[in-house]
């Protein structure tokens, strides 16, 4: 089964950096995904991490620790259009992924 | 390639009626999953297809949902003697062979009056 846990809101100003953390407890793990979602839209993927370390893309960066079931999601150089929730989904055995309740990010000017 | 399609976008409907949804997924794709998702919520799984096979449906389901994908290509969820609890957003996606990443539909949002 899952437990994942991740904080409900954060907030910070524009051109700032955030950091949304993540640990989660998986029956059997193959990777975690995390996944953005503006109000009233589909998700839409952000990253992958199937080994430890840090993966950068651009603005939007991920780390994985599997021995501490722990991830987290690095926004950087806030822009307005990033005010949105951030679903951590870590992959459950197989091909089947567990949501979070999201992180809500608020970006203010 | 036009994305993962859902209709209805939108279905009112009262308690005790049968609705029925549909998701066309990416065309390629041989993996379709449907979630569900209530507001300041993540995604909830419900069921997955690999092809048209069945694969796994979860335990908080209940007997009134049912899921299909006769062909392994679109599928459909019904949702039998609708409940006020059931109204949420239910989400489609897909995935390619042998990757996990998933493509959402824009979802069908169900309410039951």
């Amino acid at each position: 089964g899952q437990n994942i846990d991740q904080p409900t809101e954060m907030t910070a100003t524009e051109g700032a950096i955030v950091q949304i953390n993540c640990t989660y407890q998986t029956s059997g793990f193959n990777g975690l995904f995390w996944y953005q979602q503006h109000a009233g839209e589909a998700p839409t993927f952000l990253s992958y991490n199937v080994l430890d370390g840090l993966e950068e893309k651009g603005r939007f960066s991920s780390f994985l620790s599997r021995s501490k079931g722990y991830s987290y999601l690095l926004l950087k150089e806030l822009q307005m259009k990033d005010s949105a929730s951030y679903l951590c989904a870590p992959i459950d055995g197989g091909y089947k992924l567990s949501f979070g309740a999201g992180t809500t990010v608020t970006v203010r000017a | 390639d036009t994305g993962v399609s859902q209709n209805p976008r939108h279905k009112i409907t009262k308690r005790g009626q049968n609705v029925t949804f549909r998701c066309d997924p990416i065309s390629e794709h041989n993996r379709l999953y449907w979630y569900r998702q209530t507001l300041g919520q993540g995604p909830e799984f419900l069921t997955y297809f690999q092809n048209e096979a069945q694969l796994e449906k979860s335990r908080l389901l209940s007997d009134r949902f049912s899921a299909e994908r006769p062909k392994g290509s679109f599928s459909t969820l019904e949702i039998q003697r609708t409940e006020q609890g059931d109204s949420a957003m239910y989400l489609c996606a897909s995935s390619g062979q042998g990757s996990e990443k998933l493509f959402f539909g824009s979802g069908t949002q169900l309410s039951v009056l």
